[in-house]
């Protein structure tokens, strides 16, 4: 199956601080998704990102489908930002699970 | 428009006993997948269900089973449970193909 691998695995940061999130995927995807677990367990959804560039307030994201990567991108962080950050994908033909990376751990201290 | 809902949200059970979790999918979704998370881990498929059909099973074992309604609700059935089926199981709707939408999961405990 398709490998997700997310980088780095943990992140401690100043709040103010900008960070970037890396996901690197082994094959051709259909659909790309960044999600933030909250400390219930719940998937927020940050962004349907198959590829291109996006931005939602203080958080973007960009996927280049073609070398198999995307990039989240947290400016001026915040404690509320803490958290574990999830990369999946889906690859389509027939195949419409979605493969999670391991995670981003991120830490924000005030 | 209703988001995605899991109940219950915690159980224990016994190990050998049986479980059934219940997904409510989002208003206009016809797609349901369950994932399974370990502590520390990311999510796992287990299998999805599209149109009361199931479209592609992971890796678990038949012990695990499922359901798709009419209404795209969805149940995740569990037989045997064992020590290791203890983790946090999702629940995500979506159109065919499209976005997925994650419910605030079940916790369940198998001791």
């Amino acid at each position: 199956g398709i490998q997700v691998e997310q980088s780095p695995p943990d992140l401690i940061l100043q709040e103010g601080a900008n960070s970037t999130l890396r996901c690197n995927f082994s094959d051709s995807v259909n659909n790309l998704q960044w999600f933030h677990q909250n400390p219930w367990g719940q998937l927020i959804n940050l962004f349907y990102i198959p590829s291109g560039t996006k931005q939602n307030g203080r958080l973007s994201a960009t996927t280049v489908a073609t070398e198999r990567y995307s990039l989240l991108y947290i400016s001026s962080s915040q404690t509320t930002d803490s958290g574990v950050y999830f990369c999946a994908v889906e690859r389509g033909a027939n195949d419409y699970k979605l493969s999670f990376g391991a995670g981003t751990t991120v830490t924000v201290r005030a | 428009e209703t988001g995605v809902t899991q109940s219950p949200t915690h159980l224990i059970k016994t190990r050998g006993q049986q479980v059934t979790l219940r997904c409510s999918s989002q208003s206009g979704h016809n797609t349901v997948s369950w994932y399974q998370q370990a502590l520390g881990q990311g999510p796992q498929f287990i299998f999805q269900y599209y149109r009361e059909e199931e479209n592609g099973r992971g890796n678990l074992p038949p012990r695990f089973s499922g359901l798709q309604f009419p209404n795209y609700s969805s149940e995740l059935n569990v037989n045997a449970l064992e020590l290791d089926d203890s983790a946090l199981y999702l629940c995500a709707s979506s159109l065919w193909n499209t976005e997925a939408f994650f419910g605030q999961g079940t916790r369940l405990t198998v001791v």
